[in-house]
């Protein structure tokens, strides 16, 4: 079955760069999304890849696949204190059949 | 930007009170989702429905129950909330035919 893993928790000084990452086991997704959550609020899409793609960039984001080790990475540029949220990835498996969340990794800024 | 709602944002009640929690979406979504998340945790898929008259229960079991009457609208409720359906409930839609999903603010139930 799916399986989405991320670890839990990353902490960086302010203008430093994240790099959050993200394991999948769906060798067939064609979809892989990263989504923030602010405390107390819902999901927020951030970005999204095709697989048929190796990077993604949108200003300060860039979204990095290696489909051979089936990695999805996040990179924020210059991390600033409202960069802090938890950060969910996200996969679709071809077909649309179900999404499959990770567990979330909570990146807290330090200032 | 996702025109996607949920009203109550947040809900007090007691044990044993019927509760429905309200979600909209304005973007012509056929594909509707309730989530269930405790704070700071992983989502989990409590009810989806691919179209009208169309309900589905998810990965976690749940004692609530979705109706879809309207394309715009999928209310979830519980008959009789108790302590353990405290948490956050997260409405989202997508397409059918596309792939991303939009959600909702959330909607926080605490149940004393």
């Amino acid at each position: 079955g799916e399986d989405v893993e991320q670890s839990l928790f990353l902490s960086v000084r302010e203008g430093d760069s994240s790099v959050i990452n993200c394991t999948y086991t769906d060798s067939s997704s064609t979809y892989l999304y990263w989504y923030k959550q602010e405390p107390g609020a819902g999901l927020q899409l951030l970005t999204y890849i095709f697989s048929n793609m190796d990077m993604k960039q949108d200003q300060r984001l860039t979204v990095l696949l290696n489909k051979k080790d089936k990695h999805l990475s996040l990179r924020i540029a210059d991390t600033q204190t409202g960069d802090s949220a938890i950060y969910f990835c996200a996969e679709i498996p071809q077909g649309y059949q179900k999404v499959t969340f990770g567990t979330g990794t909570k990146l807290q800024v330090i200032p | 930007e996702a025109d996607i709602y949920q009203t109550p944002r947040y809900l007090v009640i007691g044990t044993g009170k019927k509760i429905t929690l309200e979600c909209s979406q304005t973007m012509g979504h056929d594909k509707m989702y309730w989530y269930q998340q405790d704070p700071g945790m992983e989502l989990h898929l409590i009810h989806y429905s691919y179209g009208v008259n169309s309900t589905e229960k998810g990965d976690l079991s749940s004692e609530s129950t979705v109706s879809r009457i309207r394309t715009e609208h999928f209310p979830l409720t519980l008959e009789s909330a108790r302590p353990s359906h405290t948490s956050q409930y997260l409405c989202a839609s997508s397409r059918v035919s596309g792939n991303t999903i939009y959600f909702g603010e959330g909607s926080w139930l605490t149940v004393v």
